[in-house]
């Protein structure tokens, strides 16, 4: 079983709909969740942490289910500018330090 | 943004070159990595140097060699590759290697071997 696991997608949405992503993950002691976001021929950027009662920022909702192991992704009033890939990461206590996980993405394209 | 630069961002090489990517970072960070990003595969942890110490080898051919002479400096030597090795390596720093700490990736080198 894979450490991260996401939906690849594409999902299309309209401009102005909401759209959400989960990601899944196998150990339950990770410690540390975060989504990241990839342009196209991009590298990754922090798009925000992931914490345990669940975080917002403008559009943008993060939330964590330790008892079920996802993090979700909400994504509201959708612009062409969201269009990406979107990866979640996840840190888990390795032997021999933190190993981090990256799912393979899901892909976003917001249609006009 | 120049806070993690990374050079060449484009090398083509042949399977019998020896050739070495560069990655510095200006943001006072602790930990430095390095990742390859195939198609359609998650990103790989090849190498992580924190306080200029290797912390993880996840198995990664000898055919890479990671070098840290600082904590603002990180090359990888590449030599003998293979063409399966062609793919997007990525640099990245975070202030320590802890739980929780937030990466900041450079723009990366794409590699093709020949």
């Amino acid at each position: 079983r894979k450490e991260v696991e996401q939906d690849p997608g594409p999902f299309n949405v309209p401009e102005g709909a909401t759209v959400a992503f989960n990601c899944t993950y196998s150990n339950s002691a990770s410690q540390s969740f975060f989504w990241y976001r990839q342009d196209c021929r991009k590298e990754p950027k922090l798009l925000m942490s992931v914490y345990s009662s669940g975080n917002e920022d403008g559009r943008f909702t993060a939330q964590l289910n330790r008892a079920s192991q996802y993090i979700s992704l909400l994504i509201r009033d959708s612009k062409l500018s969201d269009s990406a890939t979107y990866l979640c990461v996840v840190i888990s206590r390795g032997y021999t330090g933190n190993q981090f996980y990256f799912g393979t993405g899901t892909s976003l394209t917001v249609i006009p | 943004e120049t806070g993690v630069t990374q050079t060449p961002r484009h090398l083509v090489m042949g399977m019998t070159n020896k050739k070495s990517l560069k990655c510095e970072q200006h943001l006072g960070h602790n930990a430095m990595y390095w990742y390859k990003q195939s198609a359609k595969k998650p990103l790989e942890l090849m190498f992580v140097y924190s306080l200029e110490e290797r912390v993880e080898n996840n198995s990664v051919p000898s055919r890479f060699s990671p070098e840290c002479p600082n904590s603002s400096h990180l090359f990888l030597h590449l030599h003998t590759l293979q063409p399966e090795d062609s793919a997007l390596y990525l640099c990245a720093s975070s202030q320590g290697s802890g739980s929780g700490e937030t990466q900041y990736f450079g723009p990366g080198t794409r590699l093709l071997v020949l």
